[in-house]
């Protein structure tokens, strides 16, 4: 079936550092990318977004680049602090709808050492 | 922004009875209302998209007899397990997309079955 996303690794990151949270999707039609945050307990929390005709987009302390060509997709924060600690997911939208369901990748947990 | 409240937040049951599940947009009206489900250490399976009005579409290998969802309403989903059995124990969540916001997700519900 569909699938985004690897094996779910651990990213050990030390505080203050930039952490690089990668991602690989299956289907080349998609359009319509998102990471998720999501902390023990609670549903996703969106973080950023990006659409297919981008291959950068800039929030706060955090940056999606989209490579298409190999259908990769990356998250980076910048100045990691102990409250990004959490599993990162990867979702695809295939569609431009909202109505189009989302797909999740196996995700990463990303821990801080002090 | 956009809220979605999951109720309740977790539920123990005995196996055989059903359980329900409610997913509400608070300030928005969703066309489109998601329910996922996730195991420990795994990442969220789309079981169903409903449609406000409309039956659900289910996601192969979900069984459609055994999870009611239910979407009467622009801020109402429900999702019944029925005859529950240890084997539904899961985290349950909800995500709605409307015309104005895209996926907003609820804060989960942990189902245990005994």
């Amino acid at each position: 079936g569909e699938s985004v996303g690897l094996h779910l690794p651990t990213l050990s990151v030390q505080e203050g550092d930039n952490s690089i949270i990668n991602c690989a999707y299956s289907n080349s039609a998609s359009d319509y990318f998102i990471w998720y945050k999501q902390e023990s307990g609670k549903g996703p929390q969106f973080i950023i977004d990006i659409r297919s005709n981008m291959d950068k987009r800039q929030g706060q302390r955090v940056t999606v680049l989209l490579n298409k060509t190999v259908k990769h997709l990356s998250l980076q924060i910048a100045a990691t602090q102990p409250g990004d600690s959490a599993v990162y997911f990867c979702a695809e939208n295939p569609g431009y709808s909202s109505a189009s369901k989302i797909i999740f990748g196996s995700g990463t947990r990303l821990s801080i050492r002090p | 922004g956009a809220v979605v409240s999951q109720h309740p937040s977790w539920v123990i049951c005995k196996s055989g009875t059903s359980v329900k599940i409610e997913c509400r947009s608070l300030d928005f009206q969703a066309t489109t209302m998601f329910w996922y489900r996730q195991f420990p250490k795994q990442s969220l399976m789309l079981m169903a998209t409903s449609n406000e009005g409309s039956k659900a579409t289910y996601e192969q290998g979900v069984e459609k007899d055994k999870f009611l969802i239910n979407h009467a309403s622009l801020t109402l989903s429900t999702l019944t397990v029925t005859s529950a059995h240890p084997e539904d124990s899961s985290f349950y969540i909800c995500s709605a997309s409307g015309q104005r916001y895209g996926y907003t997700f609820g804060s989960g519900t942990r189902l245990t079955v005994v």
